[in-house]
């Protein structure tokens, strides 16, 4: 079974900077995919970025770069030049199987709340 | 393009009365869609998974059903609320199998009081 790990319950950050949050994976497949949503105060999950298990190169979404480390099963996602609407939940998320018929399925991490200051 | 919509956006109901969410979906066919439960500062569950019409694959036992009656409407439903049903519930649709990104709802933050 597939399990996401995010260690990190609260992270803090100066406006500008960049900020690194941590997200490491289980999984006993061959192909992947991992993911980060955020979901702000309003409680709609947006999604980021994705990496798939066979990319050779770090996904990259304007600010957003994940930084996949696939011997360290680690997926973790830098945010550069903070800003103040930065400050939200962050969820990493993987594809995992269903329970019943083998479908796909989306498998979270608990995830981390981001605070961008001023 | 794309959008997925959700009503009601908030509702405090009674502990024994029934529940009706609705979800639809705009601007594709045959969406998978998926209904996920966020406990307050928590995770997202997975409930319910529809791959078409009237198909529907439960992913834990719980107090709770699911229905499709049409191709882009979904429906998370209970006959009798329970406390421990609290919580925020949030639809998502993907485009089909070899599933990449999942696309979410604006969610219902449900109260059982």
């Amino acid at each position: 079974a597939q399990k996401i790990t995010q260690t990190q319950p609260g992270m803090f950050v100066q406006e500008k900077e960049a900020v690194t949050l941590d997200c490491t994976y289980d999984t006993s497949d061959q192909s992947y995919g991992l993911f980060w949503y955020k979901q702000p105060s309003s409680g709609e999950m947006i999604f980021l970025i994705y990496q798939g298990s066979y990319d050779e190169q770090n996904a990259t979404e304007g600010r957003y770069s994940l930084n996949f480390q696939k011997a360290r099963k680690s997926a973790n996602l830098v945010i550069s030049a903070s800003q103040l609407g930065d400050s939200a939940m962050y969820f990493c998320a993987m594809r995992g199987h269903m329970t019943q018929g083998g479908s796909e399925k989306l498998v979270f991490g608990k995830g981390t709340k981001l605070t961008v200051n001023p | 393009s794309q959008t997925i919509h959700q009503w009601p956006a908030t509702l405090v109901q009674p502990v024994g009365s029934p529940l009706s969410l609705e979800c639809t979906v705009e601007g594709t066919s045959n969406p998978n869609l998926y209904w996920y439960r966020q406990a307050a500062g928590r995770g997202l569950q997975l409930l319910f998974y529809s791959v078409g019409i009237g198909q529907i694959s439960s992913e834990v036992p719980q107090n709770l059903s699911a229905s499709r009656p049409q191709d882009r409407q979904f429906i998370l439903s209970s006959k009798k609320l329970l406390l421990s049903d609290s919580g925020f519930y949030l639809c998502a649709w993907t485009a089909g199998p070899g599933l990449l990104e999942q696309y979410f709802g604006p969610g219902t933050r449900l109260t059982v009081t």
